[in-house]
């Protein structure tokens, strides 16, 4: 299947800093990636879908300057946690439709993310 | 009542059982179904998809959808330890543009 990939894998900040997150897609090109955050024994929340050369569409309840995306490419999509706090202290998700088959969407292996 | 639901589990089973996974949704329109494994702090893996109503093997897996009861389902057969994930149904409309609709997740335990 199709390989999506994120980086970093795991990462500690202090409070108040910023983290930025990468999700590549290595194998095709993806107009359409997601991120999602999973709690600890939660299901996936979708937080926006980011639209390749367009604003990135946020869910009700994620603050979008708080979480900034951009999708500068077809293969790469990334997620700004600005200001970080220990509350936002999660496991973030990227995936990406692959448009050879539109019904799919593979996902990466996530980031995980302390704040301290 | 929530668009997917989905028994969170967890459900423990014994190796070589037959597992039986289940989802049930409330929006008629959903036309394509999927089944996504997580292994504990991993990203879902895609295990399988099926378009509309039927059945679809792959392997020791088994996907299932019944569109008349708004009720899909996952089947291993030959259960292992291996097994031992939290499943994820998903599903979306028949529309290029709309996301999926994820399913809580079912914690299963294959017992050795």
């Amino acid at each position: 299947g199709a390989v999506v990939s994120q980086h970093p894998s795991r990462v500690i900040c202090k409070s108040g800093t910023s983290v930025k997150i990468e999700c590549r897609s290595l194998d095709f090109q993806a107009t359409t990636m997601f991120w999602y955050r999973q709690f600890p024994k939660q299901s996936l929340m979708l937080m926006a879908t980011s639209n390749e050369g367009s604003k990135a569409t946020y869910e009700q309840g994620v603050e979008k300057d708080k979480f900034l995306i951009n999708h500068a490419s077809l293969t790469l999509s990334t997620l700004t946690v600005t200001s970080a706090h220990p509350e936002d202290s999660s496991f973030y998700i990227c995936s990406a439709r692959d448009p050879r088959a539109s019904e799919t969407q593979y996902f990466g292996p996530g980031t995980r993310l302390l704040v301290l | 009542q929530k668009e997917v639901e989905q028994d969170p589990g967890p459900l423990s089973v014994p190796e070589g059982a037959i597992v039986s996974l289940n989802c049930t949704y409330s929006n008629s329109a959903f036309q394509y179904f999927m089944w996504y494994r997580q292994y504990s702090r991993k990203g879902p893996e895609l295990l399988m998809y099926t378009y509309s109503s039927g059945n679809k093997e792959d392997g020791r897996f088994t996907a299932q959808v019944d569109k008349s009861s708004k009720y899909i389902s996952l089947f291993i057969r030959d259960s292992q330890p291996s097994d031992s994930a939290t499943y994820l149904c998903a599903m979306r409309f028949d529309n290029y543009g709309q996301n999926f609709v994820f399913g809580p997740g079912t914690r299963l335990s294959v017992l050795p």
